[in-house]
């Protein structure tokens, strides 16, 4: 069983779309992440969920909107993607805000 | 500002080698500090530090943390080419931040 699974693995679109990232988790946590690791392999953080509530919120474009239906998942959604969104976003859960964080296998996003 | 910084950025070493990667941090209501191993998919969980001075041991890898000092370091003693990855720590406090990650390339 995959703790943290994310999809799709790939996305490659065009600029201007909109599209969606799914992440799932297993463990039962509270708190889930989506962070985004660009070219230089920095994974800066991009939202946090605690129960269904937004707890962390950095200086990310409003294009980006996390979706959180349960406390099982957290969704990313992306409108009018641009070029500077290519990169790896990765979804993570973790039992509090405070312990060590599992992470999904990632989503490689390419927009042309 | 809270930040982790890590360094080096890079290394590249022999076979057999001993490396130390260090990780400081200056972070709000600091709890623990965690380092994390990535190769090509995600960062996998190695080690989470709550308290100074107590080294943590996996194998080859050992770590430990100085919280008077705000930093800690990774050790891999003998290092194997499949030890090649970019090794993250990270803090847990009011947020929970990664550093910049140091890039290891092991070679025979």
């Amino acid at each position: 069983d995959t703790a943290v699974s994310q999809t799709p693995k790939y996305l490659v679109t065009q600029m201007g779309n909109d599209k969606s990232i799914k992440c799932e988790q297993n463990l039962g946590h509270d708190t889930m992440y989506w962070y985004k690791q660009d070219s230089k392999k920095f994974l800066k953080i991009m939202f946090s969920y605690n129960n269904k509530e937004l707890i962390i919120n950095e200086t990310v474009p409003n294009r980006f909107s996390p979706k959180s239906p349960d406390k099982a998942h957290l969704n990313l959604h992306i409108n009018s993607l641009e070029l500077g969104d290519s990169a790896v976003y990765f979804c993570a859960s973790s039992l509090t805000h405070r312990t060590e964080a599992f992470f999904g296998q990632g989503t490689r996003l390419t927009v042309v | 500002e809270d930040k982790v910084v890590q360094s080096p950025l890079s290394l590249v070493v022999h076979e057999g080698d001993t490396v130390t990667l260090n990780c400081s941090y200056e972070v709000t209501n600091f709890r623990s500090l965690l380092w994390y191993k990535q190769e090509k998919k995600a960062p996998t969980f190695l080690f989470m530090l709550t308290s100074s001075g107590i080294e943590k041991k996996s194998g080859r890898l050992s770590s430990i943390l100085d919280k008077k000092e705000l930093f800690s370091i990774l050790n891999i003693t003998a290092t194997q080419t499949g030890d090649s990855a970019i090794y993250l720590c990270a803090s847990t406090g009011n947020q929970f931040y990664f550093g910049t990650g140091t890039s290891l390339t092991v070679i025979p």
